[in-house]
Protein backbone atom coordinates (compact mmCIF):
# COMPACT_ATOMS: atom_id res chain seq x y z
CA UNK A 1 0.00 0.00 0.00
CA UNK A 2 1.64 3.58 -0.72
CA UNK A 3 -0.78 4.91 1.92
CA UNK A 4 -1.51 8.91 1.04
CA UNK A 5 -0.19 10.55 -1.78
CA UNK A 6 0.43 13.64 -3.33
CA UNK A 7 1.10 15.32 -6.41
CA UNK A 8 2.83 17.51 -7.07
CA UNK A 9 6.05 17.46 -4.44
CA UNK A 10 7.04 21.38 -5.35
CA UNK A 11 5.14 23.86 -7.45
CA UNK A 12 5.96 27.83 -7.77
CA UNK A 13 3.25 29.73 -8.94
CA UNK A 14 3.07 33.56 -9.87
CA UNK A 15 0.17 35.64 -8.32
CA UNK A 16 -2.76 35.12 -10.05
CA UNK A 17 -2.02 31.69 -11.10
CA UNK A 18 -4.23 28.90 -10.43
CA UNK A 19 -3.23 24.71 -9.81
CA UNK A 20 -4.63 21.99 -8.24
CA UNK A 21 -3.04 20.29 -5.74
CA UNK A 22 -3.85 16.24 -6.13
CA UNK A 23 -4.51 13.63 -2.68
CA UNK A 24 -5.16 9.75 -3.24
CA UNK A 25 -5.20 7.62 -0.46
CA UNK A 26 -5.62 3.69 -1.04
CA UNK A 27 -6.56 3.13 2.36
CA UNK A 28 -10.39 2.72 2.04
CA UNK A 29 -10.51 5.59 4.34
CA UNK A 30 -13.78 7.60 4.36
CA UNK A 31 -12.62 10.84 5.76
CA UNK A 32 -9.89 12.82 3.94
CA UNK A 33 -7.82 16.40 5.11
CA UNK A 34 -6.46 19.38 3.87
CA UNK A 35 -3.95 21.56 5.97
CA UNK A 36 -1.36 23.72 5.31
CA UNK A 37 1.73 23.78 7.67
CA UNK A 38 3.42 27.60 8.04
CA UNK A 39 6.72 27.98 10.48
CA UNK A 40 5.46 28.65 14.11
CA UNK A 41 1.65 27.85 13.41
CA UNK A 42 1.64 24.49 12.96
CA UNK A 43 -0.69 22.60 10.85
CA UNK A 44 -4.10 24.25 10.29
CA UNK A 45 -7.08 22.36 8.88
CA UNK A 46 -8.43 24.15 5.13
CA UNK A 47 -11.17 22.15 4.14
CA UNK A 48 -12.23 18.13 5.09
CA UNK A 49 -14.47 15.53 3.65
CA UNK A 50 -16.31 13.44 6.47
CA UNK A 51 -17.40 11.06 3.55
CA UNK A 52 -17.73 10.60 0.19
CA UNK A 53 -19.70 13.18 -1.35
CA UNK A 54 -19.51 15.79 1.72
CA UNK A 55 -16.66 18.77 2.06
CA UNK A 56 -16.49 21.11 4.84
CA UNK A 57 -14.58 24.41 5.47
CA UNK A 58 -11.97 24.39 8.43
CA UNK A 59 -10.45 26.95 10.16
CA UNK A 60 -8.25 28.93 6.97
CA UNK A 61 -10.91 27.93 3.77
CA UNK A 62 -10.56 31.40 1.92
CA UNK A 63 -8.75 31.15 -1.08
CA UNK A 64 -9.46 27.70 -1.76
CA UNK A 65 -12.03 25.13 -3.19
CA UNK A 66 -11.76 21.52 -2.81
CA UNK A 67 -13.35 18.37 -4.60
CA UNK A 68 -14.00 14.94 -3.53
CA UNK A 69 -13.61 13.33 -6.86
CA UNK A 70 -14.26 9.49 -5.42
CA UNK A 71 -13.59 7.80 -2.29
CA UNK A 72 -9.76 8.17 -2.87
CA UNK A 73 -9.11 11.60 -4.32
CA UNK A 74 -9.65 14.44 -2.46
CA UNK A 75 -8.16 17.45 -4.57
CA UNK A 76 -7.34 21.30 -3.32
CA UNK A 77 -7.23 24.54 -5.91
CA UNK A 78 -6.24 27.26 -5.78
CA UNK A 79 -8.23 29.75 -8.24
CA UNK A 80 -5.95 33.10 -7.93
CA UNK A 81 -2.66 32.13 -5.76
CA UNK A 82 -1.13 34.93 -3.45
CA UNK A 83 1.95 34.83 -1.70
CA UNK A 84 -0.26 34.46 1.28
CA UNK A 85 -0.67 30.94 0.03
CA UNK A 86 3.04 29.80 0.15
CA UNK A 87 3.03 27.06 2.07
CA UNK A 88 3.47 23.35 2.70
CA UNK A 89 0.50 21.35 2.09
CA UNK A 90 -0.91 17.94 3.72
CA UNK A 91 -3.07 15.83 2.80
CA UNK A 92 -4.67 13.28 5.49
CA UNK A 93 -7.02 10.70 5.44
CA UNK A 94 -8.95 8.92 8.39
CA UNK A 95 -10.34 5.67 8.36
CA UNK A 96 -13.96 7.27 9.19
CA UNK A 97 -16.69 6.03 12.19
CA UNK A 98 -14.77 6.78 15.88
CA UNK A 99 -11.37 6.16 14.82
CA UNK A 100 -9.69 9.08 15.56
CA UNK A 101 -5.81 8.60 13.82
CA UNK A 102 -5.19 10.79 10.68
CA UNK A 103 -2.10 9.67 8.62
CA UNK A 104 -0.55 12.10 6.49
CA UNK A 105 0.86 12.36 3.07
CA UNK A 106 4.02 13.64 2.20
CA UNK A 107 3.20 17.05 1.33
CA UNK A 108 3.61 19.34 -1.28
CA UNK A 109 5.75 22.23 -1.34
CA UNK A 110 4.09 25.37 -2.90
CA UNK A 111 6.04 29.04 -3.45
CA UNK A 112 4.10 32.00 -4.89
CA UNK A 113 5.90 34.61 -6.01
CA UNK B 1 -5.33 33.14 22.30
CA UNK B 2 -4.59 29.59 20.15
CA UNK B 3 -6.51 26.50 21.19
CA UNK B 4 -3.30 24.52 21.53
CA UNK B 5 -0.22 25.88 22.35
CA UNK B 6 3.57 24.86 22.15
CA UNK B 7 6.83 26.35 23.05
CA UNK B 8 8.60 26.05 19.68
CA UNK B 9 11.91 25.16 21.09
CA UNK B 10 14.79 24.78 19.58
CA UNK B 11 15.86 21.86 21.81
CA UNK B 12 19.16 20.52 21.79
CA UNK B 13 20.13 17.43 24.26
CA UNK B 14 22.96 14.97 24.57
CA UNK B 15 22.24 11.60 23.65
CA UNK B 16 20.47 9.37 26.21
CA UNK B 17 18.93 12.43 28.19
CA UNK B 18 15.25 12.70 28.84
CA UNK B 19 13.36 14.76 26.50
CA UNK B 20 10.48 16.58 27.54
CA UNK B 21 7.81 18.28 25.67
CA UNK B 22 4.43 19.70 26.74
CA UNK B 23 1.47 21.80 25.46
CA UNK B 24 -1.05 23.55 27.00
CA UNK B 25 -4.96 23.86 25.67
CA UNK B 26 -8.13 26.32 26.60
CA UNK B 27 -10.57 24.03 25.03
CA UNK B 28 -12.39 21.73 27.91
CA UNK B 29 -13.74 19.73 25.08
CA UNK B 30 -11.04 18.26 23.25
CA UNK B 31 -11.60 14.78 23.35
CA UNK B 32 -8.56 12.41 22.15
CA UNK B 33 -4.74 13.92 22.53
CA UNK B 34 -2.04 12.52 20.44
CA UNK B 35 1.69 13.44 19.89
CA UNK B 36 2.60 13.27 16.21
CA UNK B 37 6.95 13.04 15.07
CA UNK B 38 7.56 14.93 11.76
CA UNK B 39 10.87 14.30 10.63
CA UNK B 40 12.30 16.82 8.39
CA UNK B 41 10.69 16.94 4.73
CA UNK B 42 7.92 14.71 5.71
CA UNK B 43 4.59 13.97 6.54
CA UNK B 44 3.68 14.08 10.11
CA UNK B 45 2.90 10.26 11.85
CA UNK B 46 1.35 9.34 14.67
CA UNK B 47 3.60 8.79 17.77
CA UNK B 48 1.40 8.26 20.60
CA UNK B 49 -2.32 8.66 21.61
CA UNK B 50 -4.82 8.80 24.56
CA UNK B 51 -7.95 9.57 25.78
CA UNK B 52 -7.82 10.28 29.60
CA UNK B 53 -5.81 11.75 31.92
CA UNK B 54 -3.07 9.53 33.37
CA UNK B 55 0.38 8.34 31.78
CA UNK B 56 0.76 6.22 28.59
CA UNK B 57 4.26 4.39 27.79
CA UNK B 58 5.07 3.05 24.69
CA UNK B 59 8.86 1.74 24.74
CA UNK B 60 10.67 4.94 25.55
CA UNK B 61 8.25 7.17 25.21
CA UNK B 62 5.63 8.32 27.83
CA UNK B 63 2.33 10.30 27.00
CA UNK B 64 0.84 11.87 30.44
CA UNK B 65 -2.55 14.21 30.40
CA UNK B 66 -4.03 16.19 32.75
CA UNK B 67 -7.37 17.30 31.96
CA UNK B 68 -7.81 19.81 35.00
CA UNK B 69 -4.88 21.95 34.30
CA UNK B 70 -5.47 21.12 30.35
CA UNK B 71 -1.61 20.30 30.39
CA UNK B 72 -0.21 17.56 28.10
CA UNK B 73 3.77 16.22 27.72
CA UNK B 74 6.06 13.40 25.85
CA UNK B 75 8.96 12.08 27.67
CA UNK B 76 11.66 10.56 25.35
CA UNK B 77 14.02 8.58 27.61
CA UNK B 78 17.38 7.13 26.27
CA UNK B 79 16.83 9.89 23.72
CA UNK B 80 18.66 8.73 20.42
CA UNK B 81 19.82 10.93 17.30
CA UNK B 82 16.95 9.01 15.68
CA UNK B 83 14.72 10.73 17.93
CA UNK B 84 15.54 14.32 16.48
CA UNK B 85 12.35 15.69 14.85
CA UNK B 86 9.63 17.89 15.04
CA UNK B 87 7.08 17.17 18.08
CA UNK B 88 3.18 18.31 17.79
CA UNK B 89 0.96 17.79 19.96
CA UNK B 90 -2.53 17.58 18.35
CA UNK B 91 -6.04 16.98 20.03
CA UNK B 92 -8.87 15.78 18.60
CA UNK B 93 -12.96 17.17 18.88
CA UNK B 94 -15.57 15.89 16.58
CA UNK B 95 -12.52 13.82 14.69
CA UNK B 96 -10.91 17.24 13.64
CA UNK B 97 -7.25 18.09 14.64
CA UNK B 98 -5.97 21.73 16.48
CA UNK B 99 -2.03 20.92 16.43
CA UNK B 100 0.46 22.98 18.18
CA UNK B 101 3.30 25.02 16.41
CA UNK B 102 5.77 22.10 17.23
CA UNK B 103 8.73 21.68 19.10
CA UNK B 104 11.95 20.79 17.16
CA UNK B 105 14.31 18.42 19.05
CA UNK B 106 17.83 17.48 18.39
CA UNK B 107 19.85 14.72 20.13
CA UNK B 108 23.60 15.14 19.57
CA UNK B 109 25.77 12.28 19.29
Amino acid sequence: NAGVTQTPKFQVLKTGQSMTLQCAQDMNHNSMYWYRQDPGMGLRLIYYSASEGTTDKGEVPNGYNVSRLNKREFSLRLESAAPSQTSVYFCASRVGGYSYEQYFGPGTRLTVT
Amino acid sequence: QKEVEQDPGPLSVPEGAIVSLNCTYSNSAFQYFMWYRQYSRKGPELLMYTYSSGNKEDGRFTAQVDKSSKYISLFIRDSQPSDSATYLCAMSLDYKLSFGAGTTVTVRA
